[in-house]
């Protein structure tokens, strides 16, 4: 089974600052990590995921996550927040080998932007 | 392309009524998901179809809760008699592929207030 661990629930931030919003995972096999965010009143979006090679993966709107297996962490970083940023954050993941492909989230980070 | 559909998105019902909740997943996409999240909680795996067919149903929670997909297209989760415990979040997603690696495109969610 995997857990998630996200450290702050909500993470308030001016705008053009830079953010990271940190996870940490728990497993015994080897997983696939993602991050998902959601904007009000909307459903999840993917913004990246990681499945192997390098450890540095980018995704949409400038985000970016580095995996590091050591730390069994996943942390997501922005050098530069929008106010159209504001929005709560999951990191998730799935074991990588066959079977259930069910996601396990984390409960979530709230990124306010202030202008 | 549409995205996930669920319909209603928002439903307030009485402890011991019925409720069903309606998920369209993209068009051409064979797995669907069901999670849940319980306010302050963290989104939860309820089941996943692969076409017409459970895949896995480990996160239902009781035998109050049915879900069905007719003919592998759209899903319902119905809830009944329905408790105050189940008011929360549920979401829908889909997949193409059903691989760990494969993307899961979520819907808005449907708000299920049980008073």
């Amino acid at each position: 089974a995997q857990s998630v661990t996200q450290l702050d629930s909500q993470v308030p931030v001016f705008e053009e600052a830079p953010v990271e919003l940190r996870c940490n995972y728990s497993s015994s096999v080897s997983v696939y990590l993602f991050w998902y965010v959601q904007y009000p009143n909307q459903g999840l979006q993917l913004l990246l995921k990681y499945l192997s090679g390098s450890t540095l993966v980018k995704g949409i709107n400038g985000f970016e996550a580095e995996f590091n297996k050591s730390q069994t962490s996943f942390h997501l970083r922005k050098p530069s927040v929008h106010i159209s940023d504001t929005a709560e954050y999951f990191c998730a993941v799935t074991a990588s080998g066959a079977g259930s492909y069910q996601l396990t989230f984390g409960k979530g980070t709230k990124l306010s932007v202030i202008p | 392309e549409a995205g996930v559909t669920q319909f209603p998105s928002h439903s307030v019902i009485e402890k011991g009524q019925t409720v069903t909740l309606r998920c369209d997943p993209i068009s051409g996409h064979d797995n669907l998901y069901w999670y849940r999240r319980v306010m302050g909680k963290e989104i939860k795996f309820l089941l996943h179809f692969v076409k017409e067919s459970k895949q896995d149903e480990s996160g239902m929670p009781n035998n109050r809760f049915l879900a069905e997909r007719t003919g592998g297209t759209y899903s319902t989760l119905k809830v009944q008699p329905a408790e105050l415990e189940d008011s929360g979040v549920y979401f829908c997603a889909s997949s193409q592929w059903g691989l760990a690696l494969d993307t899961q495109y979520f819907g808005p969610g449907t708000r299920l207030t049980v008073l």
